[in-house]
């Protein structure tokens, strides 16, 4: 079976512009989370999704980050405009929420450079 | 406060013998359970253990296992036989509430980097 499948899995931009990093979940998961990993802030969650609808967004930035859910196989974090502190790696991750562990499957990450 | 404190930012150990990266939390809620994942070099973040709360026996899988002190709340992964390719970054994390509860997010701690030597 296929794993979380993010993409792209690098991307580099410059300062101001809209970046789209996307998201395909494990199918049959119900649960959907967004992770930022730095050096210096360690791994953040940033939003998590329960069956498409977001339950907690508290991790998310600022006005700049927007992330949406419009079906189960598919999830997008839109960063407008992006800045070169938002420069780390993004992490997808899924889970089924009836799991016996409710353990989180990672995908590989998108490493976001801004310029 | 941290609810997750991994205290080692390094650990080294030689090939083939055991390690322990330690871990202790904070909450006051009576269900929580407690992951460790691995992050290799190449960067994607694997599954390794899990304990639950109310789990009586130290949690196993292959050559890792969780020595669970409820009381001084930790939750330490062993790695019995250590071999090059466990040199990776490991992270605890926590859930609070039960599992299938509505609020159900992760809670990670900062990491410990594992080095393993020939």
């Amino acid at each position: 079976d296929a794993g979380v499948i993010q993409s792209p899995r690098h991307e580099v931009t410059e300062m101001g512009q809209e970046v789209t990093l996307r998201c395909k979940p494990i199918s049959g998961h119900n649960s959907l989370f967004w992770y930022r990993q730095t050096m210096m802030r360690g791994l953040e969650l940033l939003i998590y999704f329960n069956n498409n609808v977001p339950i907690d967004d508290s991790g998310m930035p600022e006005d700049r980050f927007s992330a949406k859910m419009p079906n189960a196989s598919f999830s997008t974090l839109k960063i407008q405009p992006s800045e070169p502190r938002d420069s780390a790696v993004y992490f997808c991750a899924s889970r089924k929420q009836e799991s016996y562990y409710n353990e989180q499957f990672f995908g590989p990450g998108t490493r976001l450079t801004v310029l | 406060a941290q609810k997750i404190t991994q205290t080692q930012p390094g650990m080294f150990v030689q090939e083939k013998e055991a390690v322990t990266l330690d871990c202790t939390y904070d909450t006051s809620d009576p269900s929580y359970g407690l992951f460790w994942y691995k992050q290799p070099s190449s960067g994607e973040m694997i599954f390794l253990i899990y304990q639950g709360s109310y789990d009586q026996q130290n949690a196993t899988e292959g050559r890792y296992s969780l020595n669970f002190q409820k009381a001084r709340k930790s939750a330490n992964l062993v790695i019995s036989a250590s071999q090059l390719g466990d040199s990776a970054m490991y992270f605890c994390a926590m859930r609070e509430g039960l599992v299938g509860g509505g609020y159900n997010k992760l809670i990670f701690g900062a990491g410990t980097r594992l080095a393993v030597h020939p």
